[in-house]
């Protein structure tokens, strides 16, 4: 069965910390993994990845992907407290059909 | 501005009625899809749409029915035999299906069945 699996699933921290968040996959077919951002409402995209050791970056974002070990990271530096939200992963599988797979996601909340 | 819209934001229904959620997107997108959030989980994919007219089931169909009329249409129903309604409901398109493309989502629909 195909599957995304995020961790941790919760995580508090205080601003100026650094996290990393992890999501690892099994699905079929692989084509891309991306990251969402979900403050309260609708997902804001981050970043696609689709190749392996290639790390992508935006500010105090980055993610890189290991499609050996089947794998991405985000790490979020010097977080501040507009950070604090729901972080999906999601993974495009079988063929060109666009379809994304889903991780139930990070919530992270970043203290003052 | 562009972008992808959803409404109602909130809906309530009582049990044993069918309900539709609207998803209107102006970003010229071929490909839309809709989704369903519930608390603890991750987005779970109910139907999708590549192009105007055409329509393909997605992870969890059942008791769901879309229609895709217009490009920049693509409405949902929840009908009554969807057991567990109430849920977090999120409209997402894209330029075309594929590869290389990303999702855009709408602010979404929280429907709440008593």
């Amino acid at each position: 069965e195909d599957k995304v699996v995020q961790s941790p699933l919760s995580l508090v921290v205080h601003e100026g910390d650094t996290v990393t968040l992890n999501c690892s996959y099994e699905v079929t077919n692989f084509r891309s993994l991306l990251w969402y951002k979900q403050e309260k409402k609708a997902p804001t995209f981050l970043f696609m990845l689709t190749s392996s050791g290639i790390e992508k970056k935006s500010g105090r974002l980055s993610s890189i992907l290991d499609k050996k070990e089947l794998f991405s990271i985000l790490n979020i530096t010097a977080t501040q407290t507009g950070d604090s939200a729901v972080y999906l992963c999601a993974v495009k599988y079988s063929g060109n059909t666009g379809k994304l797979i889903f991780g139930q996601g990070t919530t992270l909340q970043v203290k003052p | 501005d562009g972008g992808i819209t959803q409404s109602p934001k909130y809906l309530f229904r009582k049990e044993g009625q069918n309900v539709t959620l609207s998803c209107e997107q102006n970003l010229n997108h071929d490909a839309m899809y809709w989704y369903r959030q519930d608390p603890g989980q991750g987005l779970r994919l109910i139907y999708y749409s590549q192009i105007v007219n055409d329509f393909q089931k997605g992870d969890i169909a059942e008791g769901y029915s879309v229609s895709r009329e217009k490009k920049e249409s693509f409405p949902l129903t929840v009908t009554s035999a969807q057991k567990n309604p109430t849920a977090f409901y999120l409209c997402a398109s894209s330029i075309q299906q594929g590869v290389s493309y990303e999702q855009y989502f709408g602010p979404g629909t929280r429907l709440t069945v008593t």
